[in-house]
């Protein structure tokens, strides 16, 4: 069974913190993963990581993919409140039967950032 | 942001009723998704369309019918509501499956309360 699983699931910090959320799973046909940021409405997406297993960073943010030991994390450096949002990792592996293929995004449950001033 | 539009965003219905709920693309993307979330499962899909006229069933697709008659246009049918099928349903697209095609932008979500 395909499984992404994220940890913690809840985390409350202090502005300035730098926080580090996990990601593993266990997928057939893998292709990338995904980070999404949800605030109360539609995730947004943040990155995506190939099987290349490169670092992407954009801002305070940054994420890794380790291919071998199969999980990804997702550094927020100098913590703000806005950035309290659920994070969620999710795993492209194209899917389908009877000849067709789609791109199936398995989730993970998300992991609740808190940023406290 | 990917322009989608969802309606309605909020609705509440009674059980045993019918509800359609509607996907809007303005970004000629050929695959279209449904997904539910709900508190402990977080994201689950529902169908998907990987054309017009092409859907198939996602893993929690009971329930649920869709249909898709225009490239802009995903409709998901409850065809008799339940409890169980309270959630926030998101749509989403994508442009294809290879590279940086695949990645999926979601909707702003459609709150339904069954009674």
């Amino acid at each position: 069974e395909d499984k992404v699983v994220q940890s913690p699931l809840s985390l409350v910090v202090h502005e300035g913190d730098t926080v580090t959320l996990n990601c593993s799973y266990e997928v057939t046909n893998f292709r990338s993963l995904l980070w999404y940021k949800q605030e109360k409405k539609a995730p947004t997406f943040l990155f995506m990581l190939t099987s290349s297993g490169i670092e992407k960073k954009s801002g305070r943010l940054s994420s890794i993919l380790d291919k071998k030991e199969l999980f990804s994390i997702l550094n927020i450096t100098a913590t703000q409140t806005g950035d309290s949002a659920v994070y969620l990792c999710a795993v492209f592996h194209p899917s389908g039967a009877g000849g067709t293929s789609y791109g199936k995004l398995t989730f993970g449950q998300g992991t609740i950032l808190t940023v406290h001033p | 942001d990917a322009g989608i539009t969802q309606s309605p965003r909020h609705k509440v219905t009674e059980t045993g009723t019918p509800v359609t709920l509607r996907c809007h693309q303005t970004e000629n993307h050929r695959y279209m998704y449904w997904y539910r979330q709900d508190p402990g499962h977080g994201l689950r899909l529902i169908h998907y369309s990987y054309g017009v006229k092409d859907t198939d069933k996602g893993e929690v697709s009971d329930g649920y019918s869709v249909s898709r008659s225009k490239t802009e246009d995903f409709l998901l049918t409850l065809e008799s509501a339940t409890s169980s099928q309270t959630s926030v349903y998101f749509c989403a697209i994508s442009q294809g499956l290879a590279g940086g095609r695949n990645t999926q932008y979601f909707g702003p979500g459609t709150r339904l309360t069954v009674l």
